[in-house]
Formats: C-alpha cells, sequence, structure tokens
C-alpha cells in the first residue's frame, strides 16, 4: 500500500513564526499535493508539484511556500504564521495517467495563536 | 466558474440504502472521485468515473452523467461504520489535471 507520511499529526505555533510541514511518500510517485481543510470550504489546493524543483500554485497559495528537493519529499513553509492559516493541512501524491487518483496523508492539524 | 454541490448532512438508518448526490460545473472533464473520509481521518479513494453509468463495487455504486454534470454515490446495506463524511471531487482536466473538490456530506448512520 502507498504510504504518504505527515511529519506531525498536531502542531501549535505563534503569530509570525516560520512553519515547516513536512511530507514523505514510498511509492515513487510524481505528484505532490498540499491541501487544506476548513469546515464548510472542503479541501482547498494550496501548492502542487509534477516534478523535483518544480512546483505550481493552486486555488489559495498566499502566504505560503513550498519546496521538492527529492521526488518523495514535498515541504509546506509557512513565511510567517497567521491566526487564519489554523487549519487541518493534509498532504497527497499520485501517479500521472489512469485514473490519478490521490493518496493522503493523515493530516497536521495546526492552530496557530 | 469551477463549482461542486453536494449536500451538506444526510442521515440513515442502518441497513437501508442512501444516495449521496454530487453537482457539477467545470471548465474541463476528465473523471469524477468519489472519497470517504472518517472524521480525524484522511479521505481514502472509493470510485472513479469517466464515462457515463452505474460503477458497482461491494456495497458501493457510483453514478455519472457527463450530460447532466450529475453524480451520486449509493451505499447499501448501510452500517455504522459508513457514518463519515463522503467527497465528491472533479478531475478538471487540462495542462495540470487538478481536483476540484466538494465541500463534502456528512452522512449518520443511526441503528
Amino acid at each position: 500500500d502507498v504510504k504518504v507520511t505527515q511529519s506531525s499529526r498536531y502542531l501549535v505555533k505563534r503569530t509570525g513564526e516560520k512553519v515547516f510541514l513536512e511530507c514523505v511518500q514510498d511509492m515513487d510517485h510524481e505528484n505532490m499535493f498540499w491541501y487544506r481543510q476548513d469546515p464548510g470550504l472542503g479541501l482547498r489546493l494550496i501548492y502542487f508539484s509534477y516534478d523535483v524543483k518544480m512546483k505550481e500554485k493552486g486555488d489559495i497559495p498566499e502566504g505560503y511556500s513550498v519546496s521538492r528537493e527529492k521526488k518523495e519529499r514535498f515541504s509546506l513553509i509557512l513565511e510567517s504564521a497567521s491566526t487564519n492559516q489554523t487549519s487541518m493541512y493534509l498532504c497527497a501524491s499520485s501517479n500521472p495517467g489512469g485514473d490519478e487518483k490521490l493518496f493522503f496523508g493523515s493530516g497536521t492539524q495546526l492552530s496557530v495563536l | 466558474g469551477q463549482n461542486i454541490d453536494q449536500p451538506t448532512e444526510m442521515t440513515a438508518t442502518e441497513g437501508a440504502i442512501v444516495q449521496i448526490n454530487c453537482t457539477y460545473q467545470t471548465s474541463g472533464f476528465n473523471g469524477l472521485f468519489w472519497y470517504q473520509q472518517h472524521a480525524g481521518e484522511a479521505p481514502t479513494f472509493l470510485s472513479y468515473n469517466v464515462l457515463d453509468g452505474l460503477e458497482e463495487k461491494g456495497r458501493f455504486s457510483s453514478f455519472l452523467s457527463r450530460s447532466k454534470g450529475y453524480s451520486y454515490l449509493l451505499l447499501k446495506e448501510l452500517q455504522m461504520k459508513d457514518s463519515a463524511s463522503y467527497l465528491c471531487a472533479v478531475s478538471g482536466g487540462g495542462a495540470t489535471n487538478k481536483l476540484i473538490f466538494g465541500t463534502g456530506t456528512l452522512l449518520a448512520v443511526q441503528p
């Protein structure tokens, strides 16, 4: 089975801190994604990557950046955390072609105080 | 614009059948996904429809009508463990082929 691992299940940070969310997948998938999930808003795409060192903005990239130095690892960076970035963050991976179904990590619940 | 609509909440009885509807308006279409998400857990893949018609997989079936921009997920012989959120998502096509998610339907199965 595909395993997508997010480094932290719960994080509490202060406003203005730099925050790193790490995601690692073990199935050699080319595509990796970062979503945030908020009640009543569903999953919204922040950034995605189709290859090493490649990144593309999703629907809500403001206040975030990403890094993909290795194929298996995709990092989400909050340069200066704000309270409106309190959310559940979900990482996912997939392979192109076919159904391209997403495999999700178990999520990181981030609270910014 | 891009829009995916599904009911916010539904309630059903153990052993019964429930149908969760999803309508979509997207600029492109490659396929439609259904995911299941239990509280506090990651979404897991249930089904994928590309062509019109019904796809059956055990107790779960998914239907697609591309001309109507409509899909449903049918759950039979409901069990308590089916209580979860069900997410409809459209693969929008184009160069990026990103998934666009609905807000999810929270299904409560009662004894």
